[in-house]
């Protein structure tokens, strides 16, 4: 199947600095990444849908610009959290949305702490 | 509002078994349904989707049934394994590609 890598997969950064997570599809091109965040015990919530070339489609209540997303390349998406705050503190995922057959392939998730 | 939803937290299989997982959702706009497996501090796993205009989709072991009248799906595991011990969570495909999660069950196979 199609492989997506994420990196950091885990991060511990002081509260007001900045941290940016990468995610790449390894052997396919992907127009279309997501964002999610995951908090303990519950669902994977979707933050934004990244369209390469374009900006990205953020969802209701999430901050655009706290949640900062490049979709430069059809391979590499990656989301900058600024000004991290310990509320911040989540599962970061990302999936990368392959045509054919088309289904969403996820990354294995960053873990970022704020002290 | 919970569009998809996992009405078992947990299900506890003996190795061998059937494992059947069950997914609920309300919205009738969901073209595309797909199951994916989870370990902790790990992504999703892929494991088998269905079309919204299909009623049943296999893939070795792993079977998915539709009822839209019911706007229920379900993943049988048959025979179940300990390796499949994991936290299921069903997903439904809506607008611009866009998946709505369930809460997910936690599936444990005891040898």
């Amino acid at each position: 199947g199609a492989v997506v890598s994420q990196h950091p997969s885990r991060v511990i950064c002081k509260s007001g600095t900045s941290v940016k997570i990468e995610c790449r599809s390894l052997d396919f091109q992907a127009t279309t990444m997501f964002w999610y965040r995951q908090f303990p015990k519950q669902s994977l919530m979707l933050m934004a849908t990244s369209n390469e070339g374009s900006k990205a489609t953020y969802e209701q209540g999430v901050e655009k610009d706290k949640f900062l997303i490049n979709h430069a390349s059809l391979t590499l998406s990656t989301l900058t959290v600024t000004s991290a705050h310990p509320e911040d503190s989540s599962f970061y995922i990302c999936s990368a949305r392959e045509g054919v057959p088309d289904t969403q392939y996820f990354g294995p998730g960053t873990r970022l702490t704020v002290l | 509002d919970q569009q998809v939803k996992q009405n078992s937290p947990s299900l506890s299989v003996q190795e061998g078994r059937i494992s059947i997982l069950n997914c609920d959702y309300t919205n009738s706009m969901f073209d595309y349904f797909l199951w994916y497996k989870k370990y902790p501090a790990e992504g999703p796993t892929f494991l088998i989707s269905i079309s919204s205009i299909k009623d049943k989709n296999e893939d070795g072991r792993f079977t998915v049934f539709l009822n839209k009248s019911a706007k229920h799906l379900s993943l049988h595991i048959v025979p179940s394994q300990p390796g499949d011990s994991a936290v299921y969570f069903c997903a439904a495909r809506g607008l611009f590609q866009k998946l709505v999660f369930g809460t997910g069950t936690r599936l444990l196979v005891s040898p």
